[in-house]
This record gives C-alpha cells, sequence and structure tokens, in this order.
C-alpha cells in the first residue's frame, strides 16, 4: 500500500544537539510538507517543498532546514538553534504542486528535551 | 490572506445525538475547505473537502458539511455520534487560486462521546 512513512515516532534530543527525521513517500507525489502541532496551536507550516531540489520556508522556519535530493524523501533537521523544539512533527504530501489535492499526512515524530 | 476560527477546543456530545462542530473562515479570494480528524498519536486523515462544486459535502464515516459563503461558515455535522468518533478535528482553508497551495489550519476541535 502507498503511504507517507515517518521515522522514528518518538525522538530524544539532547541540548545542543542536531536530530534529523525521516519522511519517505511512495505516493509519487510531487510535493511535500513539514508541519509542528503544539497543543491548542493546531499545525503550523515549517518547510515545504513543490519538486526536487528545491523548498521553502513555511510560517515557522527558523531553527530548521531541510533537503529535497529525491522525489520519495524530505527530511527535517532540527538545529540546536530551535530553542523549543519539544512537539508532534508531521509530515505530508500532495500529488501535484497546483492542484486542489489535499494533502495526506504520516502518522508523526513526538520530539521530546532530553 | 487567510483564516480559520473553529468555536470551542472541547465538545462533548451523547452516543447516538447531533454532531456539529463550527468553522469560520477568512479568505481574500474564492476558498477551498478541508475537515480532518486526527485519533492520538496518529497524522491526519481527510474526512471531507469542498472544491467550489456542490456546497453540501458528503465525506466518509457519516459526517458532511455545508459550505455557506454569506456566513464563510464550513461546519461539520454527523446525524449520530459514535463512540469511534472520538478524536480532534481540523478545519483547513486554502485559496483556489494558482501557485498558493499551502493550506491554514484551524486550532483543532476535541470531540468526546459520552456513552
Amino acid at each position: 500500500d502507498g503511504g507517507i512513512t515517518q521515522s522514528p515516532k518518538y525522538l530524544f534530543r539532547k541540548e545542543g544537539q542536531n536530530v534529523t527525521l525521516s519522511c519517505e513517500q511512495n505516493l509519487n507525489h510531487d510535493a511535500m510538507y513539514w508541519y509542528r502541532q503544539d497543543p491548542g496551536q493546531g499545525l503550523r507550516l515549517i518547510y515545504y517543498s513543490q519538486i526536487v531540489n528545491d523548498f521553502q520556508k513555511g510560517d515557522i522556519a527558523e531553527g530548521y532546514s531541510v533537503s529535497r535530493e529525491k522525489k520519495e524523501s524530505f527530511p527535517l533537521t532540527v538545529t540546536s538553534a530551535q530553542k523549543n523544539p519539544t512537539a508532534f512533527y508531521l509530515c505530508a504530501s500532495s500529488p501535484d504542486r497546483v492542484g486542489v489535492s489535499p494533502q495526506h499526512f504520516g502518522d508523526g515524530t513526538r520530539l521530546s528535551i532530553l | 490572506a487567510q483564516s480559520v476560527t473553529q468555536l470551542g477546543s472541547h465538545v462533548s456530545v451523547s452516543e447516538g445525538a447531533l454532531v456539529l462542530l463550527r468553522c469560520n473562515y477568512s479568505s481574500s479570494v474564492p476558498p477551498y475547505l478541508f475537515w480532518y480528524v486526527q485519533y492520538p498519536n496518529q497524522g491526519l486523515q481527510l474526512l471531507l473537502k469542498y472544491t467550489s462544486a456542490a456546497t453540501l459535502v458528503k465525506g466518509i464515516n457519516g459526517f458532511e458539511a455545508e459550505f455557506k459563503k454569506s456566513e464563510t461558515s464550513f461546519h461539520l455535522t454527523k446525524p449520530s455520534a459514535h463512540m469511534s468518533d472520538a478524536a480532534e478535528y481540523f478545519c483547513a482553508v486554502r485559496p483556489s487560486n494558482f501557485g498558493n497551495e499551502k493550506l491554514t489550519f484551524g486550532t483543532g476541535t476535541r470531540l468526546t462521546i459520552i456513552p
């Protein structure tokens, strides 16, 4: 079955450490997204990519970085510059860049600080 | 610019009763509107979407929503609540014009079903 796989499900970060969250999709979708979810705040867009080797900042990109070297992969790095990284991170994808198709979501990675 | 307001962060209904979750939007161009459901520690699943066709939209699990332009609303309803409907629900909006694909989400409504 096609879908979006996020790993790991749970991740712990030490102070000053960078961590990378994995997102892989086998849906052949062009667009991929990273969201951060905090209690009571809904989902906020971190980065998105509409095509391989291109990505744009979302609403809360500071302290995060991404790459899109392959169509099926869109990893997110939470850097030490992100001072409040504890949150639930969701990866999503869409079939194309301009259509009305909604986004499909992975099951998330929960990041906590040690 | 666009925004979504979900009235009521928590809603409780009895099993078998009507479910009504409220969503009002603001958008400078005609919107596309979505409802998603999230179960604990999982991602979001699409319930239904409005993309400028019929104003009454039917989705999965017996849910439906009606787009009312005059009221800038897109409320989610289900005639009879089931225990399995307990989850968090998110309304989302995006502009319908070309080149602007970003979804803006509401803050969510947690639905509790009382046995």
